[in-house]
């Protein structure tokens, strides 16, 4: 157990449905990052949280919004679905203390929008 | 803007002969590189930082940065070595940001 853990593990949901994917960073870690890994354009940068505050925004949908609650647990929503958003979301987290040691990641949520 | 480029997308060895990954870098400021590994689509792991200068599993990388290079190496190729292999770049030790850029991967299949 690498210390992030992420549910759902699958989500399988209609087009233009509305879900959320949850995240727990690994104690002590206090940033959040969302990736998302599809076939076609390997792993793509969503977003991040600091501390409860957003610090980096990647190519992260206008349908798509996260936030990180003060319990530093992160939750990405996907609105809107659309059959190209199928993907497999994987959420990382590390210390964020100004050296940098590496992400630990989650095992990711696969979602299938049908 | 950062960049990380890993020309390969497939690459097959032999087991027993060496392996190299490429990876070659953009940034204008001083970087810190990580190569991740992942195994039939699960989680990603982190198997090395440039600035540990550490082997892990066999596998070394040195980063160059004259030719901004940062390619992974391993002698002896072995079957569970079979992964994808992203680089990553950071753009150093900025509090509270430490966003990594990836490369998009390369498959490094180990032939019997």
């Amino acid at each position: 157990d690498s210390g992030v853990t992420q549910t759902p593990k699958h989500l399988i949901t209609a087009t233009g449905q509305r879900v959320t994917l949850r995240c727990s960073p690994r104690s002590g870690d206090l940033s959040v990052y969302w990736y998302q890994q599809s076939l076609d354009q390997g792993l793509q940068f969503l977003i991040q949280y600091y501390n409860g505050e957003e610090r980096a925004k990647g190519n992260i949908l206008e349908r798509f919004s996260a936030q990180q609650f003060p319990d530093l647990h992160s939750e990405l929503n996907l609105s809107s679905l659309e059959l190209g958003d199928s993907a497999l979301y994987f959420c990382a987290s590390s210390v964020g203390q100004g050296v940098n040691y590496g992400y630990t990641f989650g095992s990711g949520t696969r979602l299938t929008v049908v | 803007a950062q960049r990380v480029t890993q020309p390969e997308k497939l690459l097959s060895v032999f087991k027993g002969a060496p392996v190299e990954l490429k990876c070659n870098y953009s940034y204008s400021g001083s970087p810190e590189l990580f190569w991740y590994v992942q195994y039939s689509r699960q989680r990603l792991q982190l198997l090395l930082r440039h600035i540990s200068r550490e082997s892990i599993k066999g596998f070394t990388a040195d980063l160059n940065k004259g030719e901004t290079s940062f390619h992974l190496k391993k002698p002896f190729a072995q079957e569970e070595d079979s992964a994808m292999y992203y680089c990553a770049l950071s753009e150093g030790t900025n509090f509270g940001n430490e966003k990594l850029t990836f490369g998009t991967g390369t498959r490094l299949t180990i032939i019997p």
